[in-house]
């Protein structure tokens, strides 16, 4: 079945470093990918989103670029600030399919 | 605007006890989801529904039952509380034709 896996955490950084998290997925079709961000104590929010090949997602200085040919999704950000400190969740939708398949999270920890 | 609400924020259970996690959207949202999330795990949808009158098992559905009477509500159940159901239990909803999710605040659940 589909699946999406992200790399470990917590990945701890100091402020204005650089941040990669890993994600990589497994589908039978053509989904749509997701990063979602759970701030302490709150639900989940959609962070960005690409729905096919090459699209690159961006929001709050985060992107992600969709490749298809190393099925994966990874999220990237030039400069972290404390304020980023979260845990970030990788997701994937399936064409026409009403679910979303989440990745175990990955804990960020910014320190100024 | 409120979004997505859930009530109530925490509950402590005895094994054998029953109770119902409310969720509640203003959004008048057709699909409507709820997540149990174990720690250092990912989500695993519990059940769906993708309109009034109509719900769907997810991936983790046993123990539990949904009902969805009005588009806004959406209440799950659990009738007979098992220590294996201590989680954080978030409740979500999704307009047709739209990608995002939108959570809810979560309700903690322990049960001894």
């Amino acid at each position: 079945g589909d699946s999406v896996t992200q790399m470990e955490g917590p990945v701890t950084l100091s402020e204005e470093a650089f941040l990669t998290i890993n994600c990589t997925y497994t589908a039978t079709g053509y989904p749509s990918l997701f990063w979602y961000v759970q701030y302490p104590g709150e639900g989940l929010q959609l962070l960005l989103k690409a729905t096919k090949a090459d699209d690159k997602g961006s929001n709050k200085g985060f992107e992600a670029t969709y490749r298809k040919e190393t099925t994966s999704f990874h999220l990237e950000k030039g400069s972290v600030q404390v304020s980023d400190s979260a845990v970030y969740f990788c997701a994937l939708s399936e064409s026409g399919n009403n679910k979303l398949i989440f990745g175990a999270g990955t804990r960020l920890a910014v320190h100024p | 605007n409120a979004g997505v609400t859930q009530t109530p924020k925490f509950r402590i259970l005895k094994i054998g006890q029953s109770m119902t996690l409310q969720c509640t959207q203003d959004m008048n949202h057709n699909y409507m989801y709820w997540y149990r999330q174990d720690p250092g795990m990912g989500l695993k949808l519990i059940y769906y529904s993708v309109g009034a009158g109509i719900t769907d098992k997810g991936e983790v559905p046993n123990g539990y039952n949904v009902s969805r009477s009005t588009t806004e509500d959406f209440p799950l159940r659990l009738e007979l509380a098992a220590p294996s159901q201590t989680s954080v239990y978030f409740c979500a909803s999704r307009g047709t034709g739209e990608y995002e999710q939108y959570f809810g605040p979560g309700t903690r659940l322990t049960v001894t």
